[in-house]
């Protein structure tokens, strides 16, 4: 099994700011096989980077997903009010998919 | 419009089994692989399985927390997938989330992706 790690556990920054999130995985994934999600509370995750780095539909383009091997970043360049969420990498790199124990980014 | 609707959620008791459900819409459910993801009250999501299409062999695979427990199986001709679980645990507590990738039905290379997620059904397991 492909264990991801996420970090930091909580970002916590202004609107406007620019934020990092970290993906580290245990073993080399392709880097199409590497996805990030946004979850709000009360709602079902929705997909916001595959391969790594291209944005699925109607995903703003402050949001950049960048990394190969083992290291993956999700940067949201200017952060605004509906961005504070909690945020997910997962792998399709083998027969086992699992998911980042996730990043919370809430406002400073 | 593209949707999957789960149901089947409810409270059980330790030791006990449930039979959640996932109705499909709006595209070829038969060329879609189906996967299972949960979520624990305040925790992250986790993976639970996939079922892949029948073209592709119809083989599913569990994560390890439900191996031997749970079973996933879909029905084509009813645009329906499963997820039998069995010998329930306080810990399978959680949202499950029935969710695939439109972009693999759509034979896209880069599809490895959850782009079609339902609004998640709740199982509670507590005596």
């Amino acid at each position: 099994e492909i264990v991801l790690t996420q970090s930091p556990g909580t970002l916590s920054l202004s609107p406007g700011q620019r934020g990092t999130l970290s993906c580290r995985a245990s073993q080399n994934i392709t880097s199409n096989y590497l996805a990030w999600y946004q979850q709000k509370p009360g709602q079902a995750p929705r997909l916001l980077i595959y391969g790594a780095s291209t944005r699925a539909t109607g995903i703003p383009d402050r949001f950049s997903g960048s990394g190969s091997g083992t290291d993956f970043t999700l940067t949201i360049s200017r952060l605004e009010s509906e961005d504070f969420a909690v945020y997910y990498c997962q792998q399709f790199g083998n027969s086992l998919w699992t998911f980042g124990q996730g990043t919370k980014v809430e406002i400073k | 419009e593209v949707q999957v609707v789960e149901s089947g959620g409810d409270l059980v008791k330790p030791g006990g089994s449930l039979r959640l459900s996932c109705a499909a819409s709006g595209f070829i459910f038969s060329s879609a692989w189906m996967s299972w993801v949960r979520q624990a009250p305040g925790k992250g999501l986790e993976w639970v399985g996939r079922i892949k299409s029948k073209s592709d062999g119809e083989t599913t695979d569990n994560a390890a927390p439900v191996k031997g427990r749970f079973t996933i199986s879909r029905d084509d001709s009813k645009n329906t997938l499963y997820l039998q679980m069995n010998n329930l645990k306080a810990e399978d507590t959680g949202v499950y989330y029935c969710t695939t990738s439109l972009r693999k039905v759509l034979r896209y290379f880069d599809w490895h992706a959850f782009d079609i997620w339902g609004q998640g059904t709740m199982v509670t397991v507590s005596s």
